[in-house]
């Protein structure tokens, strides 16, 4: 069974510039998480799907992070001006069952 | 509101001696609870986990931990550390579909 995919993996960027990531979850699975991971700290959510409607999304920055999910697979983060204080992995998870969620490699974002 | 304390930032191991992290949690239900690990530059690999039942949890690569309620903790531990397990180390609480609460983390450091 393949993993949750992300795309891309590095991504380098000054700020007030644009950035998106791609998250394809595992196959089946009907509910996505975006988290943010700053270094030194643990995951901290920023978004959560069940299928393509918004379950949870009051920890997103919504005046600059916006996600989608418009056919209840994959899904985009993006990030419409970056900030310093963006620079972290952006970890994609999937959930089947309502009990695990399985994470991505994860897309490590650098804010110059 | 629920939260996850990992007292030590960085523990030191030898290699083949024991090993436990500590984990403590705040929630208001009954905890899911989980035991996630990170190696550089990877996304979050599910280790073990908690839902109800027995106390003591078996996980992958020779892993356990137990579910304390009365100390709201859940310790993970391993009787024999390998070099391989040289990583950073999460624990995290959430329920179900929810989002996970994860504490700091851990670096594991396995000496010579």
């Amino acid at each position: 069974e393949a993993g949750v995919a992300q795309s891309p993996r590095y991504k380098i960027i000054e700020k007030r510039q644009s950035v998106a990531f791609w998250c394809n979850p595992i196959s089946g699975h009907a509910t996505l998480y975006w988290y943010q991971q700053i270094l030194g700290q643990g995951p901290k959510l920023l978004i959560q799907f069940q299928n393509n409607g918004v379950v949870d999304d009051s920890q997103l920055p919504k005046d600059r992070f916006s996600a989608e999910r418009l056919k209840g697979v994959d899904s985009t983060l993006k990030i419409q001006p970056a900030k310093l204080e963006d620079s972290a992995v952006y970890l994609c998870a999937s959930n089947p069952d309502g009990d695990t969620q399985y994470f991505g490699p994860g897309t490590r974002l650098t804010v110059l | 509101a629920q939260s996850v304390t990992q007292p030590d930032i960085h523990i030191t191991v030898s290699e083949g001696a024991s090993l436990e992290l500590r984990c403590n949690y705040s929630y208001g239900a009954t905890p899911y609870l989980f035991w996630y690990v990170q190696s550089p530059g990877q996304g979050l690999q599910l280790l073990l986990k908690y839902f109800s039942g027995d106390t003591l949890v078996q996980g992958i690569k020779g892993f356990e931990a137990e579910f304390k309620r009365s100390q709201s903790s859940f310790n993970l531990r391993k009787p024999s550390v390998h070099w391989s397990d040289a990583a950073e180390y999460f624990c995290a609480v959430g329920s179900g579909y929810s989002t996970l609460t994860f504490g700091k983390g851990t670096m594991l450091l396995v000496s010579p």
